[in-house]
Order: C-alpha cells, then structure tokens, then sequence
C-alpha cells in the first residue's frame, strides 16, 4: 500500500510569489489533514476534509492560503502571496474515516522556504 | 489557550531505558497519541491513549493520567535507530485534529 506521498520535498520561492503544495492520500481514506511546522515549534493543524468537503479550517492563518480537494482524492494548499513567516515543512495527513481515525498517515513533508 | 509541554531533548545510552514526558491543557480531551520522526521523514504513529493506564507495544509503552492531565511515552532497550524525535498529541475534541507538543529529540549514545 502506498504511503501519503507529497509534492514538492522543497520549494524555494521569495516574498509575494505563488506556490501550490500538492498532497496524495492513502487511496480509501476519506480524512485529509494539513499541518505546519514552523522552525523548531510545535506541528500546528492548518485544516481538515472529509473527502471533498472542509471538516474544520480553523487552523488556517490567513485567506492567503487555500486549500481544495476536488472529487476527494488528491488536495492543494496555494499560498498567494506567500510572506516570510509561511516558511516552514508543509504536512499532510490521512486517515480512514471512523474507529481507525485515531491512527493518522503522514507524508513526508514539503519543505517551503520564503526569501 | 491549548498547550502541551515536553522536553526539548534527552539523551540516553543504547540498550537503557527512556521516558519522554508530556503534560497538556486543553478545552477538551479524547486521547494522546505518540508520533515518531527521523529528520527529513514523515512523524509516524506509535500510539494512542484514550484511557488511563499502560499501553504496551513491543519496546515502546505509553502511559495516561487524565486526572494528571499527563501522560508519557517509555523506551526499553533503545537502540541507536531510536534516535529521532518524538512529538505527543491530543485529540481535543470530536474531530481528528491533533494538536501537537514541540518535540523530544531523542538522542541515543552508543
């Protein structure tokens, strides 16, 4: 079975350039996380779907994120325009819906750098 | 606010034991779960707690006091593979989100 897989592993871009992260969950799970980690502090949760729709968004800082999850397979996170502070490693996460929930499949992390 | 607090480092000696520590606050409270990370990797599951107690899986066990607001997560026999990172994490309310500590780097010594 194939993990979560993520693109880009890094992106390099400067202030007030566009950038779309690209997460593919594990096929069947209806739950797709995204999260953020900022240097050295804690993964912060960014949003939540289930399947297509958004469960919970709180997370999200700033309308200069969006993120989409059309048909309920792959989703997108645009940061537009991205500002100093968006630097950090991108994680997206999936999960079976229900009972097994618990247990959250990460990818590896797409590494954003803001200069 | 919501917080959980666990040590930034520890190191250990191959083949000892380890206890990484966590204590929480938050609105609401379902369970902890355990993630493990190697640098550049993806934090990967170790455990859950819903319940107060002991859960054993192989070397790794974690524990759970709700009234403590605390829980921890234990190491037996590290081995050198063991060093990496290791985040706790509630789940604070009905959804799945998880909101994470800062992390443990866990450093083992030959």
């Amino acid at each position: 079975e194939a993990g979560v897989t993520q693109f880009p592993s890094h992106s390099v871009i400067e202030k007030g350039q566009t950038v779309t992260l690209r997460c593919d969950p594990i096929s069947g799970h209806d739950n797709l996380y995204w999260y953020r980690r900022v240097m050295g502090k804690e993964i912060k949760f960014l949003l939540h779907f289930v399947k297509e729709s958004k469960q919970d968004e709180s997370g999200m800082p700033n309308n200069r994120f969006l993120a989409e999850r059309t048909g309920g397979t792959y989703s997108t996170l645009k940061v537009q325009p991205a500002e100093l502070e968006d630097s950090g490693v991108y994680f997206c996460a999936s999960s079976q819906d229900r009972g097994s929930g618990n247990e959250q499949f990460f990818g590896p992390g797409t590494r954003l750098t803001v200069l | 606010g919501q917080s959980l607090e666990q040590p930034s480092e520890v190191t250990a000696v191959e083949g000892a034991i380890v206890q990484i520590n966590c204590t929480y606050q938050t609105s609401g409270f379902y369970g902890l779960s355990w993630y493990q990370q190697h640098d550049g990797g993806a934090p990967t599951f170790l455990s859950y707690n819903a319940l107060d107690g002991l859960e054993e899986t192989g070397r790794f066990s974690s524990f759970l006091s709700r009234s403590d607001s605390y829980g921890y997560l234990l190491l037996q026999e590290l081995q050198m593979k063991d060093s990496a990172s290791y985040f706790c994490a509630v789940r604070s309310d009905s959804s799945y989100k998880l909101i994470f500590g800062s992390g443990t780097r866990l450093l083992v010594r030959p």
